[in-house]
């Protein structure tokens, strides 16, 4: 499988911490993605950080990506209680225009 | 409002059953796929397009079909269910034949099969 993971697996923080959640991914890559799914709904996106890029911001995330290391981390800073959501990354596509997505980092935000 | 609508939202059926799950898109996207979540597997691609009339592979297509008839629509046909594909379907799109950029994603099907 060319599956990504996210590690942790589970992380409750309290309101107002950061949180922070690693990406693993197994092939060379054009771009990583980072997407949140609120409890049985869509996926919705959230960054998207080129291959060249080492760093890459938006409103109070932060991405990193590492292409040595094959490894990416999304940091939410001042967290808030609606930041409770499971996070996925994605890469691709690769060869034959698929995606992949790792297995997600369920967050909690305990207000 | 740019949307993927995706239906039924929920479904229950009995194995052997034939069932479609509809994608429609209003985004004039060229790519288009279809994706089942599971717990603790995440998402996994079934299908994808990259055009109409043009469809592929993706890691667990068995026991799926797919059609790209109209560049809007690209439903996801089980033939014959059976209780291991009781899952959460997702269905998304992107811009581009080749797409690099994000994917948008319909609110998803939870499909029971019996």
């Amino acid at each position: 499988s060319q599956q990504g993971e996210e590690d942790p697996q589970a992380l409750s923080i309290q309101e107002g911490e950061n949180a922070t959640m690693n990406c693993s991914y197994k092939t060379s890559i054009n771009n990583l993605q980072w997407y949140r799914q609120n409890s049985g709904r869509g996926l919705v996106h959230l960054i998207l950080i080129r291959s060249n890029e080492r760093e890459k911001h938006s409103g109070r995330l932060r991405v990193t990506l590492d292409t040595s290391k094959k490894s990416s981390s999304l940091l939410i800073t001042a967290s808030r209680a609606a930041d409770t959501a499971s996070y996925f990354c994605a890469t691709g596509p690769n060869t034959g225009n698929q995606f992949y997505f790792g297995t997600g980092t369920s967050l909690t935000v305990i207000p | 409002e740019a949307q993927v609508t995706q239906n039924p939202r929920y479904l229950i059926t009995v194995t052997g059953k034939k069932l479609t799950v509809t994608c429609s898109q209003n985004m004039n996207h060229e790519y288009m796929s279809w994706y089942r979540q599971d717990p603790g597997l995440g998402l996994r691609q079934i299908y994808y397009s990259m055009n109409v009339e043009v469809t592929d592979k993706g890691d667990v297509p068995e026991g799926y079909k797919v059609s790209r008839k109209e560049k809007r629509n690209f439903p996801l046909i089980l033939e014959s269910p059976s209780p291991n594909q009781t899952s959460l379907y997702f269905c998304a799109s992107s811009l581009g034949t080749n797409p690099t950029g994000e994917l948008f994603f319909g609110e998803g099907s939870r499909l029971t099969v019996l």
